[in-house]
């Protein structure tokens, strides 16, 4: 069974720092991309990173570019976000979700997604 | 970016209808288009890829169809298990981006 399980997320001050962290089972995890998406509570889905199966290529949201950073770790079968100078725009729940072969795909499954709240 | 405008932002069905939800891109995006479902509290679950191919589990009332900018998702005989929230997703570009939503309620 293919299991994503987030872990990292809780409240936050404005301009401090999280990392969010990816704990992957199920499948070949360094054989895919791998992406994270977030849910800002009660409204749509904003992809905000992903990062190749071989950590060569990453891509972020323009919300996000210069602020945060992904990385993998496959050894570990592990997936992280760190977040820097965090604002309340930044609140949301942040999916992990797997990706395809190739970084440009759809995004199956998702993990259940873990809360962070940036406030003062 | 590639906007995704998705409508109707929500619509009252009842079990057994046909609904229709479309998607259209602000550019030709070929065939690159997913749609999901999302149910409260859960995470959001793919059901199409690549605008028409049903996903693995997935029940044959939902289809997809279109190309180009236009994307059209279908569910051709509403079940109660199906009231949730869809969205479609572009992968022809980063940022990846989906349309803002469309709940499909009871009637």
């Amino acid at each position: 069974e293919v299991q994503l399980v987030e872990s990292g997320g809780g409240l936050v001050q404005p301009g401090r720092s999280l990392r969010l962290s990816c704990a992957v089972s199920g499948f070949t995890f360094d054989d895919y991309a791998m992406h994270w998406v977030r849910q800002a509570p009660g409204k749509g889905l904003e992809w905000v990173s992903g990062i190749s199966w071989n950590s060569d290529t990453t891509v972020y949201a323009d919300s996000v570019k210069g602020r945060f950073t992904i990385s993998r770790d496959n050894a570990k079968s592990s997936l992280y976000l760190q977040m820097s100078s965090l604002t309340a725009a930044d609140t949301a729940l942040y999916y992990c979700a797997k990706g395809g072969e190739f970084l440009r795909d759809w995004v199956d499954p998702w993990g259940q997604g873990t809360l962070v709240t940036v406030s003062s | 970016d590639i906007q995704m405008t998705q409508s109707p932002s929500s619509v009252s069905a009842s079990v057994g209808d046909r609904v229709t939800i479309t998607c259209r891109a602000s550019q030709d995006i070929t065939s690159w288009v997913a749609w999901y479902q999302q149910k409260p509290g859960k995470a959001p679950k793919l059901l199409i890829s690549a605008a028409s191919t049903l996903r693995s589990g997935v029940p044959l009332r939902f289809s997809g169809s279109g190309s180009g900018t236009d994307f059209t998702l279908t569910i051709s005989s509403l079940q109660p298990e199906d009231f949730a929230t869809y969205f479609c997703q572009q992968a022809d570009s980063f940022p990846l981006t989906f349309g803002g939503g469309t709940k499909v309620e009871i009637k």
